[in-house]
């Protein structure tokens, strides 16, 4: 069954610094999404993207925060300027359509350790 | 805004039948989803409601009531790999907003 990878699986990064999570989507799908996971906590949304621009973001997705497919298979979240707060999981999701009825297939995330 | 309101935590034996509830304010709808999630791993999609009533899903089944802005999963039969996080996540959009989650514990 195809399915969403993510890497690096964990990252770990100085306050400051700049950091990229990649994903690839399921090759089929049109929509694509990134949310976030703090320790414990509820999955936010952070960004969805169509068409090779977003679509919809959150307040928590500014200025810091960008979102790229370079080419066909990759889709990327950079994060500027890392802060102690960004230290989460990171979900990337894809899905075939917008319908409800069409689930977001997440990736294993990405662990992001800000130090 | 919106906001989703499900248990924390909830505990049951293995072989039993529990249900979670979800209950939801949004200012448009179009649909609740629950997905479950072991350990931190991806969350995996379980269930959609977009109309009133019961979608059943073999031992797992969903019920929507829009009209109460609630809804409920109801795990069936419980085995030990249910053991997991339960999120509810409405779509008053495109995007599904989540919940904070329910921590499901069977116990033997």
């Amino acid at each position: 069954e195809p399915e969403v990878t993510q890497t690096p699986s964990h990252q770990v990064t100085q306050m400051g610094q700049e950091v990229i999570l990649r994903c690839v989507p399921i090759s089929n799908h049109l929509y694509f999404y990134w949310y976030r996971q703090i320790l414990g906590q509820k999955v936010e949304f952070l960004v969805s993207f169509y068409n090779n621009e977003i679509s919809e973001k959150s307040e928590i997705f500014d200025d810091q925060f960008s979102v790229e497919r370079p080419d066909g298979s990759n889709f990327t979240l950079k994060i500027r300027s890392t802060k102690l707060e960004d230290s989460a999981m990171y979900f990337c999701a894809s899905s075939s359509t917008l319908g409800g009825n069409s689930p977001l297939h997440f990736g294993n995330g990405t662990r992001l350790t800000v130090t | 805004g919106q906001s989703l309101e499900q248990p924390s935590e909830v505990t049951a034996v293995e072989g039993a039948i529990v249900q979670i509830n979800c209950t939801y304010q949004t200012s448009g709808f179009y649909g609740l989803s629950w997905y479950q999630q072991h350990d931190g791993g991806a969350p995996t999609f379980l269930s959609y409601n977009a109309l009133d009533g019961l979608e059943e899903t073999g031992r797992f089944s969903s019920f929507l009531s829009r009209s109460d802005s609630y809804g409920y999963l109801l795990l069936q039969e419980l085995q030990m790999k249910d053991s997991a996080s339960y999120f509810c996540a409405v779509r008053s959009s495109y995007i599904p907003t989540f919940g904070r989650g329910t921590s499901l514990i069977v116990h033997p």
